[in-house]
C-alpha cells in the first residue's frame, strides 16, 4: 500500500499567489482530513470529508481557504490569495469509517511544506 | 468544543528509564484517544490508541491508560531507547455516531532520550 500521497512536498510562493495542495487517500478509505501544523498553533484540523462530503469546515481559517473532494481518491486544498502567515506544513490524513459507527485510525501523508514569501 | 491539554511540553529521560506523558480532555463524550509520534521533519504516526470501553492497553514497551471519570489519559514508555526521541501528541475525539468526530490534538511533548 502506497499510503496517503501528497503533492507537492514543498511549495514556495509569493504573497498573493494561488496555492493548490493535493492529496490521494489510501485506497478504500472513505474519510479524508486536512490539517495544518505550525510551531505557534500546533496541529489543527482544517476540514474533513466523509464519503466525499464536507462534514466540518469550522477549522478553515477564512474565505481564502477552500477544499474539494471531487471523488474518493482525490482532494485539493486551495489558498487564494496566499499570505505569509499561511506558511506551515499541511498534512492530509485518511481513515475508514464503518457504517457510521466505527472510526479506524487516521493515517497521515508526508505533508506539504508551504512557504509564502 | 473539545480542549486537550498535554504535559509536560519537554521531557528528558535517561536511556533505559521510563517516560510518562499526561493529557486531560474536556468533552465527556470523547471516546477515542490516539497517541502519535512525530520525528523531525516527518509525518505524525500512530503508536497506540485506546477506546473508552477499556482502561489500559499495552503494546510491547508502550502502554496507555485512561481514566474516564477524571478525563485524563497517559502514555507510558518503558525501557526507553534513543529512537524514542521525538515529539509525542495525544488526541481525543467523539465517535462518529455523535455527528462530529474531529480529532483535537494536544500541544505535544518533546521527548529526548539521553544515552
Amino acid at each position: 500500500d502506497a499510503g496517503v500521497i501528497q503533492s507537492p512536498r514543498h511549495e514556495v510562493t509569493e504573497m498573493g499567489q494561488e496555492v493548490t495542495l493535493r492529496c490521494k487517500p489510501i485506497s478504500g478509505h472513505n474519510s479524508l482530513f486536512w490539517y495544518r501544523q505550525t510551531m505557534m498553533r500546533g496541529l489543527e484540523l482544517l476540514i474533513y470529508f466523509n464519503n466525499n462530503v464536507p462534514i466540518d469546515d469550522s477549522g478553515m481559517p477564512e474565505d481564502r481557504f477552500s477544499a474539494k473532494m471531487p471523488n474518493a481518491s482525490f482532494s485539493t486544498l486551495k489558498i487564494q490569495p496566499s499570505e505569509p502567515r499561511d506558511s506551515a506544513v499541511y498534512f492530509c490524513a485518511s481513515s475508514l469509517l464503518l457504517d457510521y459507527v466505527f472510526r479506524d485510525t487516521q493515517y497521515f501523508g508526508p505533508g506539504t511544506r508551504l512557504t509564502v514569501l | 468544543g473539545e480542549n486537550v491539554e498535554q504535559h509536560p511540553s519537554t521531557l528528558s529521560v535517561q536511556e533505559g528509564d521510563s517516560a510518562v506523558i499526561k493529557c486531560t480532555y474536556s468533552d465527556s463524550a470523547s471516546n477515542y484517544f490516539p497517541w502519535y509520534k512525530q520525528e523531525l521533519g516527518k509525518r505524525p504516526q500512530l503508536i497506540i490508541d485506546i477506546r473508552s470501553n477499556v482502561g489500559e492497553k499495552k503494546d510491547q514497551r508502550i502502554a496507555v491508560t485512561l481514566n474516564k471519570t477524571a478525563k485524563h489519559f497517559s502514555l507510558h514508555i518503558t525501557e526507553t531507547q534513543p529512537e524514542d526521541s521525538a515529539v509525542y501528541f495525544c488526541a481525543a475525539s467523539r465517535g462518529p455516531n455523535f455527528g462530529n468526530e474531529k480529532l483535537t490534538f494536544g500541544t505535544g511533548t518533546r521527548l529526548t532520550i539521553i544515552p
